[in-house]
Order: structure tokens, then C-alpha cells, then sequence
């Protein structure tokens, strides 16, 4: 079974403050994604990486994919309340798509 | 991206009663559909995989006959909560996918009364 930890799994700042979250994993994925939810709506995606090492950016939001393909990370700078959500990784393999348990972001004003 | 749309947003429905909930695909064709529960400050709860044409898989601990999947055509699954009782009370969702990505519906607030 193929597990995807996500940390940290809350995270409260302020606005104007950089934070990283990292999803973690012993396994190699061929594809990662990572999806935010806003309360009281379903996931939407928001990227995705297949490439060990690749990095995307989404304005202020930072993509990277571990070169072994185990990891990832979302960097956001400069983070503004509309960055408040649930965050979600999701790796895909043979078996499927593995969700991480999610980080719950709070971005204060 | 693709769009999968859920219907309805939310339901009020009384203690014993049955709530269906659909699921579909807009643009794209999908064999197999994902059923979630999610409890407030919680991540998503695979319940079950719902399968075009054949009986759906649910997952350890999930009732099937409480909780009632079909997927009769390429672009609609439904889940009937049969006998609801207050603690059915959650937000479910559905997704489905294409090819290694998933797209996900608005989600369905149920509250049992």
C-alpha cells in the first residue's frame, strides 16, 4: 500500500509570510498532484508533476518534484487569505491515486 | 480541466428517510467514480469505487447496503443513503478521473434531522 504523509497538517499565519508544506512518501509515484479545497467545496486541482526534479509555478505558488519521484512540495510566497483551504497531494501509481490526509492552511489578515 | 458536477449542493432530509446524491462526468467518459466522506477539519474518506456496469467496491467499514452505489452509464454514478440517521450527517463527494488526474464535484452538505 502505497502511503502519502503530508506535513505539517495545520499550519495558521499571518498574511505576507512565505510556508512550505511537503508530501512525503517511501514510494516512487509516476505523477503527483496537488488540489486545494476552500470550505464547503469539492478539491479542484491545481498542478501536476510527473518529472523527478520538476518545478512548476502558479503565481505565488512554487511546485517541486523530488528527483526520485518520493516527494513534493508547495512553497507559497507572500501568502494572502485567499490561500486559506485544505491542501492535497495525491500520488498516482499502478494502484491509482493516494491522497495525502492534507494540510489545513489559515492565512490571517 | 475536466468537470464533474454533483448535485445536489446540500439536502436536509429527515431521520429514516433515503437521499440520493448524483454524480457526473460533463466532458469526458468515466468508467470508474470515487466516493468520499469528509468530516469537518478531516481529509477526504475513500468510501467506495464506483464501477461502470458492475457492482462497486466499498471500502473496510463502510455499510453497502446503508449506503447504495450505481453507475449505470459512462458519466453517472449515484450514492443512496438509505434509512439516514443523524450520523450520516457529512459532506460527501464525488470525483472521477482522467487519465492520472481527478477532478471532483462541488460536494453534497447532508444533514440528517
Amino acid at each position: 500500500t502505497q502511503l502519502l504523509e503530508q506535513s505539517p497538517q495545520f499550519l495558521s499565519i499571518q498574511e505576507g509570510e512565505n510556508l512550505t508544506v511537503y508530501c512525503n512518501s517511501s514510494s516512487v509515484f509516476s505523477s503527483l498532484q496537488w488540489y486545494r479545497q476552500e470550505p464547503g467545496e469539492g478539491p479542484v486541482l491545481l498542478v501536476t508533476v510527473v518529472t523527478g526534479g520538476e518545478v512548476k509555478k502558479l503565481k505565488r505558488l512554487t511546485f517541486q518534484f523530488g528527483d526520485a519521484r518520493k516527494d513534493s512540495s508547495l512553497h507559497i510566497t507572500a501568502a494572502q487569505p485567499g490561500d486559506t483551504g485544505l491542501y492535497l497531494c495525491a500520488g498516482g501509481g499502478a494502484d491509482g491515486l493516494t491522497f495525502g490526509k492534507g494540510t489545513h492552511l489559515i492565512i490571517q489578515p | 480541466g475536466a468537470v464533474v458536477s454533483q448535485h445536489p449542493s446540500w439536502v436536509i432530509c429527515k431521520s429514516g428517510t433515503s437521499v440520493k446524491i448524483e454524480c457526473r462526468s460533463l466532458d469526458f467518459q468515466a468508467t470508474t467514480m470515487f466516493w468520499y466522506r469528509q468530516f469537518p477539519k478531516q481529509s477526504l474518506m475513500l468510501m467506495a469505487t464506483s464501477n461502470e456496469g458492475s457492482k462497486a467496491t466499498y471500502e473496510q467499514g463502510v455499510e453497502k447496503d446503508k449506503f447504495l452505489i450505481n453507475h449505470a452509464s459512462l458519466t453517472l454514478s449515484t450514492l443512496t443513503v438509505t434509512s439516514a440517521h443523524p450520523e450520516d450527517s457529512s459532506f460527501y463527494i464525488c470525483s472521477a478521473r482522467l487519465w492520472s488526474e481527478a477532478f471532483f464535484g462541488q460536494g453534497t452538505r447532508l444533514t440528517v434531522v
